[in-house]
């Protein structure tokens, strides 16, 4: 079965720094998707950003980028420029395409990041 | 923007009573997923539906949890009778399907918070 790890269960960054969440996984599969998801106090899961399997290139979306490697199975998030709306548990998940499988998405336990002004 | 609609946001109850969610995903989403997350972890699945069908309900407790979507649109999970560890939130999502490759993640309802007294 899959498994995902998040080993800082919670993270402080200044406002306007960098800060960098790690998340490793355990998967026997080849064909899989990555995920980093938001989910602030208000609840709702927001997806941050995706990274395909198969895809060699680091994804980045605006502020935010991960660090992808495939062979070491680690997916971090970097949140460059940091804001204080960004403060929030941040899930890494995990999500296969077995054929005629279950794809669901498996979660880590989370992040709690805290933005200091 | 579409969002996945649950209801009710939250709820109490007491031990032993019967409790349900009610989760409507956005409109021609084949998957709807329903999701249990226990304070400060992460979210697991509980039950994965295609279209009306049951996917995956490995994790659910069939004694007495159930879930249906008699239509293949809305969806019902219910628990009966509520134990105190079932206190969590129960956060609905729906995606496309799994074929769907231009994947920018399931979409998450705000979830219902449950509190077993």
């Amino acid at each position: 079965a899959q498994t995902v790890t998040q080993s800082q269960p919670e993270m402080s960054v200044q406002e306007a720094e960098t800060v960098t969440l790690s998340c490793t996984y355990d998967t026997s599969e080849s064909d899989y998707y990555l995920f980093w998801y938001k989910q602030p106090p208000s609840r709702q899961m927001i997806l941050v950003i995706r990274q395909e399997a198969y895809k060699q290139q680091n994804a980045t979306e605006n502020r935010f980028s991960v660090n992808f490697q495939k062979a070491a199975k680690s997916f971090s998030l970097k949140i460059s420029d940091s804001q204080l709306g960004d403060a929030a548990m941040y899930f890494c998940a995990y999500r296969s395409f077995r054929q005629g499988g279950s794809e669901k998405l498996v979660f880590g336990k989370g992040t709690k990041l805290t933005v200091n002004p | 923007e579409a969002e996945v609609a649950q209801s009710p946001r939250y709820k109490i109850t007491e031990k032993s009573q019967a409790v349900a969610f009610w989760c409507d995903p956005i409109s021609g989403h084949a998957t709807l997923y329903w999701y249990r997350q226990i304070l400060g972890q992460g979210p697991e699945l509980l039950v994965q539906f295609q279209d009306e069908s049951v996917v995956d309900d490995s994790q659910l407790p069939k004694d007495r949890f159930s879930a249906e979507r008699l239509k293949g649109v809305d969806s019902t999970l219910k628990i009966q009778p509520a134990e105190l560890g079932d206190s969590a939130m129960y956060l609905c999502a729906s995606s496309l399907g799994p074929w769907d490759r231009s994947y920018y993640g399931y979409t998450f309802g705000s979830g219902t918070r449950l509190t077993v007294v």
